[in-house]
């Protein structure tokens, strides 16, 4: 199974620009990445999706370098309410049809 | 519906005895998906259901668990003789379709507790 990896936690301060990078050497040609949020006691939520390069909204953006092997979510100038976890999510090369999240990215805001 | 409903929110059994989860999915979905979160831990991949196939269910993790779809819409998992550590959040998710692309729109889960 292709496998993703994610730093287990950071910390950061209100204002700061946080960048959180997922690892994912068995993308498939055809995958997208996309990045889950997920607060306590709730199921996640979408944040962005990209292919390749940049991709920015109104709440992050995401960068792809071109060999896609990785990707980096930018949250800028956060605030305590971005305090939560961030998952990435690709396709798996091996079994196409199944989605892998990768262990998730524990964030913390502080004041 | 406005979006993945899940039912029971909560679900406290005792070891042994059989629980059947459902999922509802935002309508017009085709693609459906379980996932399950132990306390503190990642999402779980168990399962998803193209339609009302379900193409892979080695995510499963024994064959204690089954799940099934109907009409293309309504989703359960049943989790018979349960065990301890099957106490765990089971999130259900859909999706316009099975693509990278679209994406999955989550419930809230049901939280299970098996004593």
């Amino acid at each position: 199974l292709a496998k993703t990896t994610q730093p287990i936690s950071m910390d950061s301060y209100e204002g700061q620009e946080v960048n959180i990078t997922c690892s994912h050497n068995n993308i498939a040609t055809n995958d997208y990445i996309t990045w889950y949020q997920q607060f306590p006691s709730q199921g996640p939520r979408f944040i962005i999706q990209g292919y390749k390069t940049k991709v920015t909204n109104e709440v992050a953006s995401l960068f792809i370098p071109a060999d896609r092997k990785s990707s980096t979510l930018s949250l800028p100038r956060v605030s305590l309410s971005d305090t939560a976890v961030y998952y990435c999510l690709v396709g798996d090369m091996d079994s196409s049809y199944k989605l892998i999240f990768g262990s998730g990215t524990r964030l913390l805001v502080r004041p | 519906g406005a979006g993945v409903s899940q039912s029971p929110s909560n679900k406290v059994t005792e070891k042994g005895k059989d629980v059947e989860l459902r999922c509802d999915p935002i309508s017009g979905h085709t693609a459906l998906y379980w996932y399950r979160q132990s306390l503190g831990q990642g999402l779980e991949f168990l399962i998803y259901f193209q339609g009302n196939s379900a193409p892979d269910k080695s995510g499963l993790p024994s064959d204690r668990f089954s799940a099934e779809r109907t009409g293309g819409s309504v989703s359960t998992l049943t989790i018979q003789r349960t065990q301890q550590e099957d106490s765990a959040v089971y999130l259900c998710a859909s999706s316009k379709d099975y693509l990278s692309t679209d994406t999955q729109y989550f419930g809230p889960g049901t939280r299970l507790t098996v004593l």
